[in-house]
């Protein structure tokens, strides 16, 4: 079936210009990820959605990156006012909801490399 | 909090060899750990997962062992293929948290 589809697979532009990216999950999967990756670096988290929950919002570096998940599905991470510093590449990954306090592992998209100019 | 690391950055291995991949976490409340292998320009794919209620669990040529007494996990990977040439991850959950700390990766060559 299909994977968890990022797009646009890569985003250039400039300084101070706010950019969407998007990200399909997985059908039926309702556990959403987003994760920021840098040139030889670790994922670090940035937003967790969990089916209605509030979302963990523990992962954003400030207050010009958001994201929302509309009707349980598609995800949109925002970055207003973008800097040189967000150059990097975003994850998203879904998964299935936990039972029983059992965690399921994650899937990921191939990302969005994002360059600021 | 949650850290995740590996030994080493890079491990160069000729085909045919087994591989062994370290990774160390310092959080002894974790009880959940899953290996990521990520080749260039794709996402982290999942190889496999393990609980700290097992210390062992194995997969299509692959082994996960898990030492929680000295907080250390490896990933074995058995008759290593050009193919399994990529960056590594182990990555590391606890308290009933569903979000994995991960480490920086290891990038594992295979030389044919």
């Amino acid at each position: 079936g299909a994977g968890v589809s990022q797009s646009p697979s890569n985003k250039v532009t400039e300084k101070g210009k706010d950019v969407e990216l998007r990200c399909d999950p997985i059908s039926g999967h309702t556990a959403l990820y987003w994760y920021r990756q840098s040139l030889g670096q670790g994922l670090e988290f940035l937003i967790y959605f969990q089916g209605n929950s509030a979302p963990d919002k523990s992962g954003l570096p400030s207050d010009r990156f958001s994201a929302e998940r509309t009707g349980g599905s598609v995800s949109t991470l925002t970055i207003q006012r973008t800097q040189q510093e967000d150059s990097a590449v975003y994850l998203c990954a879904s998964s299935l909801a936990p039972w029983g306090g059992v965690r399921q592992p994650q899937h990921f998209g191939d990302g969005t490399r994002l360059s600021i100019l | 909090g949650e850290s995740v690391g590996l030994h080493l950055p890079t491990l160069s291995v000729q085909e045919g060899d087994n591989s062994i991949i370290n990774c160390a976490y310092s959080n002894s409340a974790s009880d959940y750990f899953i290996w990521y292998k990520q080749e260039s320009g794709k996402g982290p794919q999942f190889i496999i997962d393990i609980r700290s209620n097992m210390d062992k669990r194995q997969g299509q040529r692959v082994t996960v062992l898990l030492n929680k007494t000295v907080k250390h996990l490896s990933l074995q990977i058995a008759a290593t293929q050009p193919g399994d040439s990529a960056v590594y991850f182990c990555a590391g959950a606890s308290g009933g948290s569903y979000i994995p700390t991960f480490g920086r990766g290891t990038s594992l060559i295979v030389h044919p």
